[in-house]
C-alpha cells in the first residue's frame, strides 16, 4: 500500500535537547513539505522540498532543519533554538508541486519537558 | 497579508445539511482545498475547486467563488462519523498553501 508513515506517534523530550521526526513516503512524488499544527491555528509551513537535494524555508523555519537526501525520505530536526517546539507535526507529499492536493502521514506529537 | 476566515465550530443533527463557510483574501489564487480531519489524525482531502461553480462528490459538495473570495462545503444527510474539523486552504500565487484554522462540527444525534 502507497502511503506516508511518521514515527514516532508520540515523542517526549527535555528542553534543550534537539529531535528528529521521520517521514517516509512511497507514493513517488517529488514535493515534501512540514507543517507544524497548534490548537486554534491553521497549518504552518515548515520547510519543504520540490526535488531531491533541494528543499526552501516556510513561514516557520527559525529553529528546524531539514534534509532531502533520498526522493521517499524528509526528516525534521527540531533544535534548541526552537522557543516552543511542543506541537502536532504533519509531514506530506504531492506531486507535482503546482498542482495536486497533499497527502499527510498520520503525525508525530511532540512533546517538550 | 494574506487570510483564510472560517466558523470555528458548528453544530448539526444527524440526517440533516450543514454548510461550512471559508472566505479568503490571499496574493494570487490557484485552487481551493477542503479537507477533513478527525481529532489527533491526518488531514485527508475532500475537495478541490479552481473555477466558479459546484463540485459534488457523494454526500459533499464544494462551491467557489473567485470575484467574491469565497468557498463553500455542503455537507448532506450527516452521520456521526463526520464529526471532525473541516479546513479550508487556498493555493497562493508562489502554490504554497495558506490554510484556515478549521470549523469543529459537531453532530448531535
Amino acid at each position: 500500500d502507497g502511503g506516508i508513515t511518521q514515527s514516532p506517534k508520540y515523542l517526549f523530550r527535555k528542553e534543550g535537547q534537539n529531535v528528529t521526526l521521520s517521514c517516509e513516503q512511497n507514493l513517488n512524488h517529488d514535493a515534501m513539505y512540514w507543517y507544524r499544527q497548534d490548537p486554534g491555528q491553521g497549518l504552518r509551513l515548515i520547510y519543504y522540498s520540490q526535488i531531491v537535494n533541494d528543499f526552501q524555508k516556510g513561514d516557520i523555519a527559525e529553529g528546524y532543519s531539514v534534509s532531502r537526501e533520498k526522493k521517499e525520505s524528509f526528516p525534521l530536526t527540531v533544535t534548541s533554538a526552537q522557543k516552543n517546539p511542543t506541537a502536532f507535526y504533519l509531514c506530506a507529499s504531492s506531486t507535482p508541486f503546482e498542482a495536486g492536493e497533499q497527502f499527510f502521514g498520520p503525525g508525530t506529537r511532540l512533546t517538550v519537558l | 497579508g494574506q487570510n483564510i476566515d472560517q466558523p470555528t465550530e458548528m453544530t448539526a443533527t444527524e440526517g440533516a445539511i450543514v454548510q461550512i463557510n471559508c472566505t479568503y483574501q490571499t496574493s494570487g489564487f490557484n485552487g481551493l482545498f477542503w479537507y477533513q480531519q478527525h481529532a489527533g489524525e491526518a488531514p485527508t482531502f475532500l475537495s478541490y475547486n479552481v473555477l466558479d461553480g459546484l463540485e459534488e462528490k457523494g454526500r459533499f459538495s464544494s462551491f467557489l467563488s473567485r470575484s467574491k473570495g469565497y468557498s463553500y462545503l455542503l455537507l448532506k444527510e450527516l452521520q456521526m462519523k463526520d464529526s471532525a474539523s473541516y479546513l479550508c486552504a487556498v493555493k497562493d500565487s508562489n502554490y504554497q498553501l495558506i490554510w484556515g484554522a478549521g470549523t469543529k462540527l459537531i453532530i448531535k444525534p
